[in-house]
């Protein structure tokens, strides 16, 4: 069974503070992904790594940084907190290694993060 | 970025009562996935299609790889209160190798 986990469910933040998502994914799992969720403009994606410190970056990337520096934590950092930052982020895994399964993204429960 | 365009945006339906939602796209996909949202969660996968054509089956959903490759449907048949969610189809470009693309969701209520 894949697990996902992200440090936390809920997180309030002030303007300007450095913020630290974390998630970790217990499957052996090249691909980590981070989305943010927003009603009405649904997932997109800031960032992703498709091995230990490597990343691409996705479509919403400014105002945020990634780290991998082992496979199975992918961690994404807010360096100045705004208010336009509130949001839900998920984070998501998947598998390398068939050609088909390489896209089967599996999601952690997501963080809930207000930024005041 | 770019996103499916999935409908209905959202459904109210009876208890009981089949469900049919879709994502359509003007490019081709070489994959569409369909996964489930609760409130408050992240999604989870439900249905992966890999092939124009395929008809797979979870319990009480169904899943459909249209033929063209640019669209999928989803069917739900004999609703109950636990459907309550927002569906998501996500679809994966022939040159986009790692990344999916996300419909806009369908959000359904059953009543009872």
């Amino acid at each position: 069974d894949v697990k996902v986990t992200q440090s936390s469910r809920y997180l309030v933040k002030r303007t300007g503070e450095k913020v630290f998502l974390e998630c970790v994914q217990d499957m052996d799992h090249e691909n980590m992904f981070w989305y943010r969720q927003d009603p009405g403009l649904g997932l997109r994606l800031i960032y992703f790594s498709y091995d230990v410190k490597m990343k691409e970056k996705g479509d919403i990337p400014e105002g945020y940084s990634v780290s991998r520096e082992k496979k199975e934590r992918f961690s994404l950092i807010l360096e100045s907190a705004s208010t336009n930052q509130t949001s839900m982020y998920l984070c998501a895994s998947s598998l390398v290694l068939t050609e088909e399964r390489n896209y089967e993204q599996y999601f952690g429960p997501g963080t809930r993060l207000t930024v005041t | 970025g770019q996103q499916l365009n999935q409908s209905p945006q959202s459904m109210f339906i009876q208890e009981g009562e089949d469900v049919s939602m879709n994502c359509t796209s003007s490019s081709i996909f070489n994959t569409w996935l369909w996964y489930k949202q609760d409130p408050g969660e992240g999604p989870v996968l439900l249905i992966a299609l890999y092939k124009a054509g395929e008809l797979t089956s979870n319990g009480r959903l169904t899943a459909q790889f249209g033929i063209t490759r640019k669209d999928s449907f989803l069917n739900i048949s004999a609703s109950i209160p636990s459907d309550v969610g927002i569906y998501f189809c996500a679809g994966q470009l022939p040159l986009n190798t790692d990344k999916l693309i996300f419909g806009t969701g369908t959000r359904l209520q059953v009543f009872p």
